[in-house]
């Protein structure tokens, strides 16, 4: 079975300033997609950013980019300049490519809340 | 274009009463899936659909718990003789196809008092 650990329940930050959000998962496969997910009061899962396993490079998304370590099962999201729209629920998610039909692993989420 | 929409956007309801939410997918998309979000376990997978067959059925949580997709569109969990511990938010997601990115709906919460 696929595990998905975020060891930070909560994190704060000021604005402008950098932060990383931890993920670690477990699997015995070898295709499968990570991805970020926020989740802000209004209750939308919102995407982003995806990073495919095979991919060696780090994916971006603007201020968003992730740190894949691949022999660690690390998949860290760093967000620079916050903003204070980030204030929100981040998930890292899961998910096996080819099998287990496309669902999502997610793992407990972390609250990050961005400071003026 | 338009996202994923689901209705109501909460419910509250008495126990041991029958409940519906409805999922309506990004147009084109041909797989579908439902979660559940709580505080105690977090956001589980409850069932998949691919086109209008659900191939994995695998998280719902008892067979009080349903589900069917018709005109490979619009989706509808249904619980029967809800009960406390079904209180959640219940989340739909659809993709282009099954292993491509999944776009969420807004949720709907349900209250079971």
């Amino acid at each position: 079975a696929q595990t998905v650990t975020q060891s930070q329940p909560e994190m704060s930050v000021q604005e402008a300033e950098t932060v990383t959000l931890s993920c670690t998962y477990d699997t015995s496969e070898n295709n499968y997609y990570l991805f970020w997910y926020k989740q802000p009061p209004s209750r939308q899962m919102i995407l982003v950013i995806r990073q495919e396993a095979y991919k060696q490079q780090n994916a971006t998304e603007n201020r968003f980019s992730v740190n894949f370590q691949k022999a660690a099962k690390s998949f860290s999201l760093k967000i620079s300049d916050s903003q204070l729209g980030d204030t929100a629920m981040y998930f890292c998610a899961f998910m096996i490519i080819g099998t287990s039909y496309g669902k999502l692993t997610f793992g407990q989420g972390t609250i990050l809340t961005v400071h003026p | 274009g338009a996202g994923v929409s689901q209705s109501p956007s909460n419910k509250v309801t008495e126990k041991g009463k029958d409940v519906e939410l409805r999922c309506d997918p990004i147009s084109g998309h041909t797989a579908l899936y439902w979660y559940r979000q709580s505080l105690g376990q977090g956001l589980e997978f409850l069932i998949y659909f691919q086109g209008n067959s659900a191939p994995d059925k695998s998280g719902l949580p008892s067979d009080r718990f349903s589900a069917e997709r018709t005109g490979g569109s619009v989706s509808t969990l249904t619980i029967q003789r809800t009960q406390q511990e079904d209180s959640a938010v219940y989340l739909c997601a659809s993709s282009l196809v099954q292993g491509d990115t999944q776009y969420f709906g807004p949720g709907t919460r349900l209250t079971v008092l």
